[in-house]
């Protein structure tokens, strides 16, 4: 069975960082393109970011490119998003991601991330 | 910037049939896309009903299916059942690169 645990939510300042983690099993972690969404509270999804199955080519949304990055250990099955210079804006579910390609997505169970003073 | 679009809420009776659009504010929806669409219900993950355009996922009941209709992407959802109230997001590959959301679209079951 695929599981995937984010964790990593919490409450953070504006202009402050947090790094979430997601821990995959029950499928070839090594071989899997991972995503993450987010969705903040009361609204509609939003694709955030897509890192290859080697952690080799990342692409990100435009609202995070530069503030984002995504990485992966696949030795410890884990997938990561660093989050830097956060904003208001950024308060939303974040949710970790496989996809098994055309749009096919094993979903987590999401992480909130809270950015506020 | 590409919108993706979808009809904010529609509402089906019991038994009944409604079909649901996903489409760009620019452009027409083609199968290149590979459109896909997802269920959440208030409070939970969402999960996969179809992908690549008309493909279910495992576990989908047949009554959820996937077209290309006119210039959009459409979701048919045929004997409407109280547990398919829920919302439900399209979402289309652009750019050979990114995976765009729509707004979704909230079904009711009256």
């Amino acid at each position: 069975e695929v599981q995937l645990v984010e964790s990593g939510g919490g409450l953070v300042q504006p202009g402050g960082s947090r790094r979430l983690s997601c821990a995959a099993s029950g499928f070839t972690f090594s071989g899997s393109w991972m995503h993450w969404v987010r969705q903040a509270p009361g609204k509609g999804l939003v694709w955030v970011s897509r890192i290859n199955n080697d952690g080799s080519n990342t692409i990100y949304a435009d609202s995070v490119k530069g503030r984002f990055i995504s990485s992966r250990d696949n030795a410890k099955n884990t997938l990561s998003l660093q989050m830097n210079s956060l904003r208001v804006e950024d308060t939303a579910v974040y949710y970790c991601i496989r996809g098994r390609g055309f749009g096919e997505f094993d979903w987590g169970q999401g992480t909130l991330v809270t950015v506020s003073s | 910037q590409t919108v993706v679009t979808q009809e904010p809420s529609f509402s089906v009776s019991p038994g009944g049939t409604v079909t649901l659009t996903c489409g760009l504010s620019s452009g027409s929806v083609s199968t290149s896309y590979y459109p896909s669409w997802y269920k959440q219900t208030p409070g939970q993950a969402p999960r996969t009903l179809i992908y690549n355009t008309n493909t279910r996922s495992s576990g989908v009941p047949d009554r959820f299916s996937g077209s290309i209709l006119g210039n959009k992407a459409a979701l048919t959802i045929t004997g409407a059942q109280a547990d398919d109230e829920s919302n439900y997001y399209c979402v289309l590959y652009l750019d050979s690169a990114f995976w765009v959301f729509g707004g979704g679209t909230t079904l009711t079951v009256l």
